[in-house]
C-alpha cells in the first residue's frame, strides 16, 4: 500500500533554514507528481508546492515564492522541501501528497501523517 | 481568483443523512474538486473526485455512504447512514494551472 512518510520537522529560529523530506513506498515513485500541504495550528489546509513526476514543472503558493524549494530523488523515492528565510507564520503541519497523475491533475490521492515546523525564537 | 467557500461546521445525528457545500468562486463553475477528510489529530485522506456534472471518482476503500453531487458552482458531499467517525473537518480542493487552492473546511459533529 502506498506509504508517505515525512521527516525533518523542528524548532528552528526565524530567519533560519530547514529541510523536510518525504520517503515514499507503495508505488511508482518515479510517475506521480508530489504536493506539501501545510496546516497551521488551528487551521485549515494550505497547498505549498507541486513538483512533477520528473520535476520539470514546479509550483509554488504565492506566500513561499523564493523562500521554499521543491525538489525530488527519484533514485531515493524521495521528495525535499527546503525551508529558507522562515517566519513565524510558516509554523505548521507540512504533510507531502501523492498528486493523482505525474504532476497535471493538481489533486491529492495520498497523504503522509505530516511533520511539524515550530518557527520561534 | 480562484476561491472555494465552506460554511465553518455542520451537525446531524447518528444515523441520518448530511449534506456538505463547496461553492466554487464566478467564473470557475465548471471546475472539478476534491473532498478530502481529517479525522481528529490524523492526516487528511482523499474521499473523491468530483466533476462538474456530478460524476465522481472515489478513493480505494471509500464506503458507499459517501457520495458527491454538482449543481452549478456548487458541489457536494453527501454521507448518509452517519456513523460517530464521521466526525471530522471536510476539506474541498480545485486547481487551475500551476495553483492548488483549498477550501477553508466544514467541521462536522455527529449528535
Amino acid at each position: 500500500q502506498v506509504q508517505l512518510v515525512e521527516s525533518g520537522g523542528g524548532v528552528v529560529q526565524p530567519g533560519r533554514s530547514l529541510r523536510l523530506s518525504c520517503a515514499a513506498s507503495g508505488f511508482t515513485f518515479s510517475s506521480y507528481g508530489m504536493h506539501w500541504v501545510r496546516q497551521a495550528p488551528g487551521k485549515g489546509l494550505e497547498w505549498v508546492a507541486l513538483i512533477w513526476y520528473d520535476g520539470s514543472n514546479k509550483y509554488y503558493v504565492d506566500s513561499v515564492k523564493g523562500r521554499f524549494t521543491i525538489s525530488r530523488d527519484n533514485s531515493k523515492n524521495t521528495v525535499y522541501l527546503q525551508m529558507n528565510s522562515l517566519r513565524a507564520e510558516d509554523t505548521a503541519v507540512y504533510y507531502c501528497a501523492r498528486d493523482h497523475c505525474g504532476g497535471d491533475c493538481y489533486y491529492s490521492v495520498n497523504w503522509g501523517q505530516g511533520t511539524l515546523v515550530t518557527v520561534s525564537s | 481568483q480562484l476561491v472555494l467557500t465552506q460554511s465553518p461546521s455542520a451537525s446531524a445525528s447518528l444515523g441520518a443523512s448530511v449534506k456538505l457545500t463547496c461553492t466554487l468562486s464566478s467564473g470557475h463553475s465548471n471546475y472539478a474538486i476534491a473532498w478530502h477528510q481529517q479525522q481528529p489529530e490524523k492526516g487528511p485522506r482523499y474521499l473523491m473526485k468530483l466533476n462538474s456534472d456530478g460524476s465522481h471518482t472515489k478513493g480505494d476503500g471509500i464506503p458507499d455512504r459517501f457520495s458527491g453531487s454538482s449543481s452549478g458552482a456548487e458541489r457536494y458531499l453527501t454521507i448518509s447512514s452517519l456513523q460517530s467517525e464521521d466526525e471530522a473537518d471536510y476539506y474541498c480542493q480545485t486547481w487551475g494551472t500551476g495553483i492548488v487552492v483549498f477550501g477553508g473546511g466544514t467541521k462536522l459533529t455527529v449528535l
